[in-house]
């Protein structure tokens, strides 16, 4: 139990599109679900903690009008990079804290995205 | 302000060589430290919880000890497989949101 998956695994985009990625809990209901970058050989940087059906926390120094999040059910959220430049190509991670399990948070397998 | 620090930062061994790896936490207040194993591009995958010091956890050939100020994850005669990054992570009493507090990891490589 505990599976996280996201979509897509990959993707490449050109600057000034938008990205959706999607983070799905898939055996269980997400109290509260996370959103993390990851730089190379670096470790994990929370961008944003979302509840169903409320706005998503920011950390500080993220912008929230170019990460838009949306958790749209105790199961799904998902992180739109809008307007993308290069300096945004990175790796998505998500998690999930499965409720009523102690704060245990389980992670998607995570998206890379390119800018070009 | 809370804190985790993860030594070595890398750590090579031969295979069958015993070894820990630290994660020492300055937080107000645990509520839970957390062992992960990330492999390249790919996301963390859980270990362990520990929530109490004298606590104790044990998976395969990892074992999770937790103290009053830091933790040990003790890899008993590892395998290549186990090589990984091994990210500490903890939860202080003071969030109110489960935000993790991550440290920065450790890198260990098992060679044949």
């Amino acid at each position: 139990g505990a599976v996280v998956s996201q979509h897509p695994s990959r993707v490449i985009c050109k600057s000034g599109t938008s990205v959706k990625i999607e983070c799905r809990s898939l055996d269980f209901q997400a109290t509260t679900m996370f959103w993390y970058r990851q730089f190379p050989k670096k470790s994990l940087m929370l961008m944003a903690t979302s509840n169903e059906g409320s706005k998503a926390t920011y950390e500080q120094g993220v912008e929230k009008d170019k990460f838009l999040i949306n958790h749209a059910s105790l199961t799904l959220s998902t992180l739109t990079v809008t307007s993308a430049h290069p300096e945004d190509s990175s790796f998505y991670i998500c998690s999930a804290d499965r409720q009523g399990m102690s704060y245990e948070q389980y992670f998607g397998p995570g998206t890379r995205l390119t800018v070009t | 302000e809370d804190q985790v620090t993860q030594s070595p930062e890398a750590l090579r061994l031969q295979e069958g060589e015993s070894s820990s790896l630290n994660c020492s936490y300055t937080v107000s207040g645990l509520r839970g430290l957390f062992w992960y194993r990330q492999d390249p591009g790919k996301g963390p995958e859980f270990l362990f919880t520990l929530y109490s010091a004298g606590e104790e956890k044990e998976k395969e050939r990892l074992k999770a000890t937790l103290t009053k100020k830091e933790s040990f994850l003790h890899i008993t005669a590892p395998k290549p497989e186990d090589s990984a990054t091994y990210l500490c992570a903890v939860l202080s009493g003071s969030s109110n949101t489960g935000k993790l507090i991550f440290g920065q990891g450790t890198t260990l490589q098992v060679k044949p």
